[in-house]
């Protein structure tokens, strides 16, 4: 079963373009829900997360639009730019003290053209 | 943000050999560490949840005896896997968690990539 659904599973945009990637949840205990950044042959790395009190949050170019009721959760790259191009992961956690695992979309390969 | 440590970058090794890879968290103390294992153009599966000074908690499908794990101390958690066979071939990270109830985050290391020949 798969806990985390993300889409789509590639994206194409224009340099100054908006990407945008959406995630749905099933689980009602997650309570964590990061955004990570992989580049090929390196470990994800973390670039914007929000748990389930706040609706949005934004850092840069970065926004997390969550929808509690809708159990859904989207990353929005404003002003995409070729660096960054990479695959992006959306994930969602357990609550600390029921272990934290994080549990991860399926990806989405997003490739922003010159 | 924290920074975690993953080494070798890169194994090869014989079928049939052991291969040990190590997860170190340099600037903070992670009592909870994740294993997660990656194949070419997949996600991130997670393997086991090492935590320090107690046995690893594995995932469903995931086996125990082939890849061993430990967590000696706070900063260190070494992934082993034994017998290794082709299958194993994979793209191995590792994560550490920082903070506490509220405000944790993971790190992750820059992962390893196995192949067995």
């Amino acid at each position: 079963q798969q806990q985390v659904k993300q889409s789509p599973q590639s994206l194409i945009v224009q340099k100054g373009g908006i990407s945008i990637i959406n995630c749905a949840y099933e689980n009602t205990a997650f309570d964590y829900f990061p955004w990570y950044q992989q580049f090929p042959g390196k470990g994800p790395a973390l670039l914007i997360a929000i748990r389930p009190d706040v609706s949005e949050k934004k850092e840069g170019r970065f926004t997390i639009s969550f929808n509690k009721s809708a159990k859904q959760f989207s990353l929005h790259i404003m002003d995409s730019q070729p660096g960054d191009s990479a695959t992006y992961f959306c994930a969602a956690s357990y609550a600390y003290n029921q272990g934290g695992k994080l549990i991860f979309g399926q990806g989405t390969e997003l490739s922003v053209k010159p | 943000g924290a920074v975690v440590s993953q080494h070798p970058s890169r194994v090869i090794c014989k079928s049939g050999t052991s291969v040990k890879i190590e997860c170190r968290s340099l600037d903070f103390q992670a009592t909870t560490m994740f294993w997660y294992r990656q194949f070419p153009k997949q996600s991130l599966m997670l393997m086991a949840t090492s935590n320090e000074g107690s046995k690893a908690t594995y995932e469903q499908g995931v086996e125990k005896d082939k890849f061993l794990i430990n967590h000696a101390s706070l900063t260190l958690s070494t992934l082993t896997v034994t017998s290794a066979h082709p299958e194993d071939s994979s793209f191995y990270i590792c994560s550490a968690r920082w903070g506490g109830t509220g405000n944790e985050k993971l790190f992750f290391g820059s992962g390893t990539q196995l192949s067995v020949l």
